[in-house]
């Protein structure tokens, strides 16, 4: 079967650094993705990585590991805005997105 | 429209009643989603479409159905509504139904059913 573990909460300041961890168990792998969401809305795509790396996109990076089932978004310079809930997904078998439950992320001035 | 849109915004409903919650897209993408969002709990599929004219079932499909008549409408029907389908629905698109699937998401529907 499929699994995905995220930590359910993390609190982070203000202009800090944060690192949200994501480990997967799939059967086979095609991707892994992670989306915001702020609260009362829609999930919006962040990042998808296919390949074992780090991916920078402005302040936001995501890394995976494959051979670990392992993935980390990270967050520099953090903002208020910010604060909302990451979500984890891998595609299935059948290409379709199994999710994590998601991490909310609290920022404190 | 631009983009997704989803109708009603929220609703309360009596267990027993039928409720069809509608989505649109102007994306003019071939793959659309249904899933229900439940505290705690992660995104869990409903229903699918890869392309118009077929649906497949999700993680969680029993009391639910769609149709998928033509590419821009994906409608999800609760037949016959029970307090344990109180959640938020959200529907999404994306252009293609393969690995690489981006979705965009509609903006939900917050159902309750008393």
């Amino acid at each position: 079967g499929q699994n995905i573990d995220q930590p359910t909460e993390m609190t982070a300041t203000e202009g800090a650094i944060v690192q949200i961890n994501c480990t997967y168990q799939t059967s086979g792998f095609n991707g892994l993705f992670w989306y915001q969401q702020h609260a009362g809305e829609a999930p919006t795509f962040l990042s998808y990585n296919v390949l074992d790396g780090l991916e920078e996109k402005g302040r936001f990076s995501s890394f995976l590991s494959r051979s670990k089932g392992y993935s980390y978004l990270l967050l520099k310079e953090l903002q208020m805005k910010d604060s909302a809930s990451y979500l984890c997904a891998v595609p299935d078998s059948n290409y379709q997105l199994i999710w994590g439950a998601g991490t909310k992320l609290i920022i404190k001035p | 429209i631009a983009g997704i849109t989803q109708a009603p915004t929220s609703q309360i409903l009596a267990a027993g009643r039928r409720m069809t919650l509608r989505c649109t897209q102007d994306m003019r993408h071939n793959a659309m989603y249904w899933y229900r969002q439940d505290l705690g709990l992660g995104l869990r599929l409903i229903h699918y479409s890869n392309t118009a004219g077929t649906t497949g079932k999700g993680e969680v499909p029993d009391g639910y159905s769609v149709s998928r008549a033509n590419t821009d409408d994906f409608p999800l029907t609760l037949a016959s509504a029970v307090p344990s389908q109180t959640s938020v629905y959200f529907c999404a698109s994306s252009p293609t139904s393969g690995a690489y699937n981006e979705q965009f998401f509609g903006p939900g529907t917050r159902l309750t059913v008393l």
